[in-house]
């Protein structure tokens, strides 16, 4: 079946830097989706791609659809303390269900 | 706009004891619903998912069932709890387009079995 590596699992950076993580898979998706949860809720779309090459910006984060169909980078830049959380990854295949990566887990030190 | 609910927000169970967890949808028809568990903060697992009333797909053999007895609203249920269903449940709804097919979740119910 399909499957999504995301990476890294967990990151610890310093307040004010750039993060980058991204997700890839054997198989070619036409939407790619990026979702942040934060403690204890449900995840909240943050950027959602809909076709290859397409970069997206949604305030310090930016997404970008590869070129390839078979990955997907999501980069957050001056990161803040309110970053925390974990990102999720999900791609999807006309009419398909979401397939979700295992998810980053973003700790920020302020 | 549309919301989706989900309730109770938080529930302790003791193994053995039937369950039910609600989600409803507001301000749009024919969703497609979902309903995920995920554990320990990691990973989305698909439980289920409604295309319309009284229609249910099941991804992976468990004790837990779903319903949707009405257009918005989706129901989890188990007749008998274990301990391994604990966990972070996650309700979803998609729009019928399947051209942008992007979820929106609930706020999750967290379900502890004792």
């Amino acid at each position: 079946g399909q499957q999504l590596n995301q990476s890294p699992q967990s990151m610890f950076i310093q307040e004010g830097e750039d993060v980058s993580m991204n997700c890839t898979s054997s198989s070619i998706f036409n939407t790619w989706l990026w979702y942040k949860q934060d403690p204890g809720e449900g995840p909240v779309l943050l950027i959602a791609l809909y076709k290859a090459g397409e970069l997206t910006s949604n305030g310090r984060l930016t997404a970008q659809f590869g070129i390839t169909r078979k990955d997907s980078f999501l980069n957050i830049s001056a990161s803040i303390p309110s970053d925390v959380g974990i990102y999720f990854c999900a791609g999807q295949l006309w009419g398909n269900k979401l397939v979700f990566g295992a998810g980053t887990i973003l700790r920020v030190k302020s | 706009s549309q919301t989706i609910h989900q309730w109770p927000a938080t529930l302790v169970q003791p193994v053995g004891s039937p369950l039910s967890l609600e989600c409803t949808v507001e301000g749009t028809s024919n969703p497609n619903l979902y309903w995920y568990r995920q554990a320990a903060g990691r990973g989305l697992q698909l439980l289920f998912y409604s295309v319309g009333i009284g229609q249910i797909s099941s991804e992976v053999p468990q004790n837990l069932s779903a319903s949707r007895p009405q257009d918005r609203q989706f129901i989890l249920s188990s007749k008998k709890l274990l301990l391994s269903d604990s966990g972070f449940y996650l309700c979803a709804w998609s729009a019928l387009d399947r051209s942008k097919n992007i979820q929106y979740f609930g706020a999750g119910t967290r379900l502890s079995v004792l």
